[in-house]
């Protein structure tokens, strides 16, 4: 069965940058498009990438995505932090096995 | 703007059954593939089922196949998730989404508290 590993939890001071990783757990990571969520505390995660690496309107071009190959990996990168950007992220992909999975999420602490 | 609004929830005990609602408004429900994903308390997403546009196809997860069953009424505008033989480990919020068309979950309600204990 497909799964999808982030790390449990990462930290980084405001106005920097971090990257937050997904590693596939099998087939290709090409195979099927990567989604990136945010979660804040209390309600219904959000859209931040779709589609890999593309924005929804309204998401800040502060948030790109990107996936490689070599590792068979997605990561969502967030530059400029801000204590806004504090919350729970989750990537989630799919495959005809597993369907929809999505990853066991990251939450981001903004120092 | 797009509505889900899920309802049903409850407290059950183990063994128990309980049948919950999505009603969707502002948009052509008909034209959309729909979901079910919970959270428990303090974890991460988990996605448990998927019903196409017509109803005639639908997935599960492991977690949950053979003890869920997912359903729709196009007329009605509501998904609907009947649970029975419901565990400890079922409790959980429970969200119905989505599935937009750039393939991902667009639009969430803000979920039904199940909580099966006894």
């Amino acid at each position: 069965n497909l799964s999808l590993t982030q790390p449990h939890s990462v930290s980084e001071s405001l106005g920097k940058t971090v990257t937050i990783s997904c590693i596939r757990s099998s087939g290709s990571i090409d195979s099927s498009y990567v989604q990136w969520y945010q979660q804040r505390p209390g309600s219904f995660p959000t859209t931040v990438i779709y589609e890999n690496n593309q924005r929804p309107s309204g998401v800040p071009p502060r948030f790109s995505g990107s996936v490689d190959s070599s590792s068979n990996s997605a990561s969502l990168i967030i530059s400029g932090l801000k204590t806004e950007d504090e919350a729970d992220y989750y990537c989630q992909s799919y495959d005809t096995t597993s369907h929809w999975v999505f990853g066991g999420g990251t939450k981001l602490t903004v120092l | 703007e797009v509505q889900l609004v899920e309802s049903g929830g409850g407290l059950v005990p183990p063994g128990g059954s309980l049948r919950l609602s999505c009603a969707a408004s502002q948009f052509t429900f008909k034209n959309y593939e729909m979901h079910w994903v919970r959270q428990a308390p303090g974890k991460g997403l988990e996605w448990i089922s998927y019903i196409s546009t017509g109803g005639e196809t639908v997935y599960y997860a492991d977690s949950v196949k053979g003890r869920f069953t997912i359903s729709r009424d196009n007329a009605k505008n509501s998904m609907y998730l009947q649970m029975t033989s419901l565990r400890a480990d079922d409790t959980a919020l429970y969200f119905c989404a989505r599935l937009g068309y750039k393939n991902n979950f667009d639009f969430w309600g803000q979920g039904t508290l199940v909580t099966v204990s006894s």
